[in-house]
């Protein structure tokens, strides 16, 4: 199915270990997102790409960095893992052909960091 | 900047029947973008229902449409019919049609049971 796909689903971190977390998409699509998603903090945005070779900083960048060397995928890296950073994390992506496109999401990857 | 409150975190409906979730926003932007997500506990978020600012109509997609008041800066969600595959969290987002980037602002989300 055509669509975004993020690995891995879950992950125990311990503090200070890093990690790389995986989106792809297969939709052609020019902008793709990091999110994370804390209870009763709704979706917060770490980080974005407009296209290939462009990343930018969200709302809540700090800790994390990402890359988007390919069109097709966007990695999401943890350098030093800290228990702040326990959540959901989201990509999305979406199309800039149309305006009112929507975001299509990926299922999520939830994080533990002990 | 542009903000989404839903003022809702928890609504419950009984099956079949009708439930509207709210959401205000404030700008001061006269073109963008409305939209409604919905999160099952599987997790995936899921493009509900779509609106656009100059467009009056409210939009539709089967058991769920919009009421759109621009001047009012509100955009509810209502849902027929109720299923209990609706019982999920409901998301509220806008979109400015000006700007490179069009991030989304989100609302923090409204959380549907429905009660068979």
């Amino acid at each position: 199915n055509a669509g975004v796909t993020q690995t891995p689903k879950f992950r125990v971190l311990k503090t200070g270990q890093s990690m790389t977390l995986l989106c792809a998409q297969d939709m052609n699509h020019e902008y793709m997102y990091w999110y994370r998603q804390d209870p009763g903090m709704g979706l917060r945005l770490i980080h974005y790409s407009v296209g290939e070779g462009t990343t930018a900083k969200g709302e809540v960048p700090d800790g994390y960095n990402v890359s988007r060397l390919k069109k097709q995928n966007f990695l999401l890296g943890l350098e030093s893992a800290a228990p702040s950073q326990t959540s959901v994390y989201f990509c999305a992506s979406r199309t800039d052909r149309y305006l009112i496109a929507g975001y299509t999401f990926g299922s999520g990857t939830r994080l533990t960091v002990v | 900047a542009q903000t989404v409150t839903q003022s809702q975190p928890e609504m419950s409906v009984q099956e079949a029947e009708t439930v509207t979730l709210s959401c205000t926003y404030d700008t001061s932007e006269s073109d963008y973008y409305l939209f409604w997500y919905k999160q099952p506990p599987s997790r995936q978020m899921i493009l509900v229902i779509r609106q656009e600012a100059y467009k009056q109509q409210n939009a539709t997609e089967n058991r769920f449409s919009v009421n759109f008041q621009k001047a009012a800066k509100s955009f509810s969600l209502k849902i027929s019919d109720s299923q209990l595959g609706d019982a999920a969290m409901y998301f509220c987002a806008y979109r400015s049609a000006a700007g490179n980037n069009r991030k989304l602002i989100w609302g923090l989300g409204t959380s549907l049971a429905v009660n068979p």
